[in-house]
């Protein structure tokens, strides 16, 4: 079946610019998140969806970052007033929370530069 | 807070040597470990998980790895590495709050 899609898969933006990254879960996945992967940073946890519970926003850096999930599927993760050091690689995953299965499985993650 | 501590940031390999690479967490609960893979230009893909039961576990391409509950490791060892396995490693861990805390990561460069 079908993976985690992400898109774009590049993203080239001017700074003070919004940005949309949308993530395609595995169909029936009812958890998705976002992390976002840099040079010196490694992995980072942005945020979290669990079916209809209140998403899990620990991660995000500052109140520029959201996102929402539609229909407990397709998400979203919107930049607002982009800074250089926003530039990453923005990770997508989701799992089928069932007991004890956290497996995570990863798209191919959007590439962002702010120039 | 809770972590995941990658000892080795950067390993080089002859092909054949032995590998072992160390991952420490900090969490006192139940804990599920993971080993993810990044291969050059791919995605992260899970190389092995532990959830329960016997603390040594096998993943694919020969990798396993070890759960010591008393140290708080889950080190990923493979006994001769390929040049197919230069790649960059990350340790995981899910607390209770179904988060995944990764660690910095372990960059495998393996000479042929």
């Amino acid at each position: 079946g079908a993976g985690v899609s992400q898109s774009p898969s590049n993203k080239v933006t001017e700074k003070g610019k919004d940005v949309e990254l949308r993530c395609d879960p595995i169909s029936g996945h009812t958890a998705l998140y976002w992390y976002r992967q840099s040079l010196g940073q490694g992995l980072e946890f942005l945020i979290y969806f669990q079916g209809n519970s209140a998403p899990d926003k620990s991660g995000l850096p500052s109140d520029r970052f959201s996102a929402e999930r539609t229909g407990g599927s397709v998400s979203t993760l919107t930049i607002q007033r982009t800074q250089q050091e926003d530039s990453a690689v923005y990770l997508c995953a989701s799992s089928s929370r069932t007991g004890l299965s956290y497996e995570q499985y990863f798209g191919p993650g959007t590439r962002l530069t702010v120039t | 807070a809770q972590s995941v501590s990658q000892h080795n940031h950067h390993v080089i390999l002859s092909e054949a040597a032995s590998l072992e690479l160390g991952c420490n967490y900090s969490y006192g609960g139940t804990v599920n470990l993971f080993w993810y893979v990044q291969y050059p230009g791919q995605h992260l893909q899970l190389l092995l998980k532990y959830f329960s039961g016997d603390p040594l576990v096998k993943g694919i391409k020969g990798f396993e790895a070890e759960f010591i509950k008393s140290k708080f490791s889950f080190n990923l060892r493979k006994p001769s590495v390929q040049w197919s396995d230069t790649a960059e490693y990350f340790c995981a861990v899910i607390p209770n709050t179904g988060k995944l805390i990764f660690g910095q990561g372990t960059t495998l460069q393996v000479k042929p």
